[in-house]
């Protein structure tokens, strides 16, 4: 078993939508959630950062941690074309290196 | 200001050769990190750098891998008789002074084993 399961979707969603991307993760040790998005041919960029359990909002984007459960979670309301991405879920302890999840590819249709 | 760079942007070599792909990360970031992005397995860490020293290597595949970096700034990351697995993009990123901090990524190194 991975340490950050991940579904690998695809995922191919309506302008305007709700969408929801999950991961679970298997070690307690991990302290620091991240959600990383990545366009073609490109880094991935820091999207959300989460330190604790609860939910973390910006804007269009809701980052939710459960340790209990550990389970994370990114919810992007309103949808758009633009949002058409792989979007990565990542977690690290004290250790500093990210553990990744494969990550999902999301297409927001117009 | 600058992000973090990477070069070159691809590189297609021939198996059983050696290369070379360098990471400059941001100005003042003493953490500095290698990880490779394949298709089949996804982005997987290799090496972290806190200044010139490496405490963990853990992510390094097999010992045709090596990295340095020098200065506390610019880092190599070599792989030695390169084999048709090794094909990937190689992602560099820096955080300011390692831990839990935000690591930021540059565009990565395309490699190509022929």
């Amino acid at each position: 078993q991975k340490e950050v399961e991940q579904d690998p979707g695809p995922l191919s969603v309506p302008e305007g939508a709700i969408v929801s991307l999950n991961c679970t993760y298997s070690n307690s040790a991990f302290q620091y959630f991240m959600w990383y998005r990545q366009y073609s041919r490109k880094g991935p960029e820091l999207l959300m950062y989460t330190y604790s359990s609860g939910n973390k909002e910006d804007g269009r984007f809701t980052a939710q941690v459960d340790k209990s459960s550990k389970y994370i979670s990114l919810f992007i309301r309103d949808s758009q074309p633009s949002d058409s991405a792989t979007y990565l879920c990542a977690t690290t302890g004290a250790n500093s290196k990210l553990t990744f999840g494969k990550g999902i590819t999301l297409s927001v249709r117009p | 200001g600058a992000g973090v760079s990477q070069s070159p942007s691809n590189k297609v070599t021939e198996k059983g050769k050696d290369v070379e792909l360098r990471c400059d990360p941001i100005s003042g970031h003493t953490a500095l990190y290698w990880y490779r992005q394949s298709l089949g397995q996804g982005l997987e860490f290799l090496i972290y750098f806190q200044g010139n020293s490496a405490p963990d290597k853990s992510g390094l595949p097999s010992d045709r891998f090596s990295a340095e970096r020098t200065g506390g700034s610019v880092s190599t990351l070599t792989i030695q008789r390169t084999q048709q697995e090794d094909s990937a993009v190689y992602l560099c990123a820096s955080s300011l002074s390692g831990g839990g901090e935000t690591q930021y990524f540059g565009p990565g190194t395309r490699l190509l084993v022929l």
